[in-house]
């Protein structure tokens, strides 16, 4: 079975600064996608991001990228130039498409943006 | 193209009582499931569907059934709700072996039960 494990349950960070939040997995699987949800405070689950575990290339959307470590089973988020908008939870997901697509979620991290 | 659509969005149960949570799809995906977020934790996946007519569970299935009689609809049935199933409900749904690999969320459905 996969876990996910996101060991900073809260961070802060000033507006137009860069935040990095962590995330690691473990899994035997060595084809798999990585997942950064944003849920701000209406729940709506919002895609940030997604890497394919089979490109090296780490994914960028803008003012947010991932650092993937494969060898050491770790997927971190950063956020350049912060903005109150992006205060929110950050969920971390795996998913192995061999098991019906099912996303393995962590715990989260409660993002705060302050002036 | 509304994506993911959940009712209700906020419901009160006595104990005891049952309720059907409703979702539905307009994007013609295969995969759909059901999770639930219990208060500062992570989604929980509760049972899911890889097509019409076929559902198995997930980690957390006591307490709910599930049924897929088309690809638009995957209504999650609560019986004899009990506290500990108070929580936010979400549905997501997927196209499976598509590139993008990605689950599309309802906006959820919060359920108290007292």
């Amino acid at each position: 079975a996969q876990t996910v494990t996101q060991s900073q349950p809260e961070m802060s960070v000033q507006e137009a600064e860069t935040v990095t939040l962590s995330c690691t997995y473990d899994t035997s699987e060595s084809n798999y996608y990585l997942f950064w949800y944003k849920q701000p405070p209406s729940r709506q689950m919002i895609l940030v991001i997604r890497q394919e575990a089979y490109k090296q290339q780490n994914a960028t959307e803008n003012r947010f990228s991932v650092n993937f470590q494969k060898a050491a089973k770790s997927f971190s988020l950063k956020i350049s130039d912060s903005q109150l908008g992006d205060t929110a939870m950050y969920f971390c997901a795996f998913l192995y498409t061999g098991t019906a697509s099912k996303l393995t979620f962590g715990t989260g991290t409660r993002l705060q943006v302050t002036l | 193209n509304a994506g993911v659509t959940q009712t209700p969005k906020f419901r009160i149960l006595k104990i005891g009582q049952s309720m059907t949570l409703q979702c539905t799809q307009d994007m013609n995906h295969n995969y759909m499931y059901w999770y639930r977020q219990d208060p500062g934790m992570g989604l929980k996946l509760i049972y899911y569907s890889v097509g019409a007519g076929i559902t198995d569970k997930g980690e957390v299935p006591n307490g709910y059934n599930v049924s897929r009689s088309t690809t638009e609809d995957f209504p999650l049935r609560l019986e004899l709700a009990a506290p500990s199933q108070t929580s936010v409900y979400f549905c997501a749904s997927s196209a499976p072996g598509s590139i993008q690999e990605t689950q599309y969320f309802g906006p959820g459905t919060r359920l108290l039960v007292l």
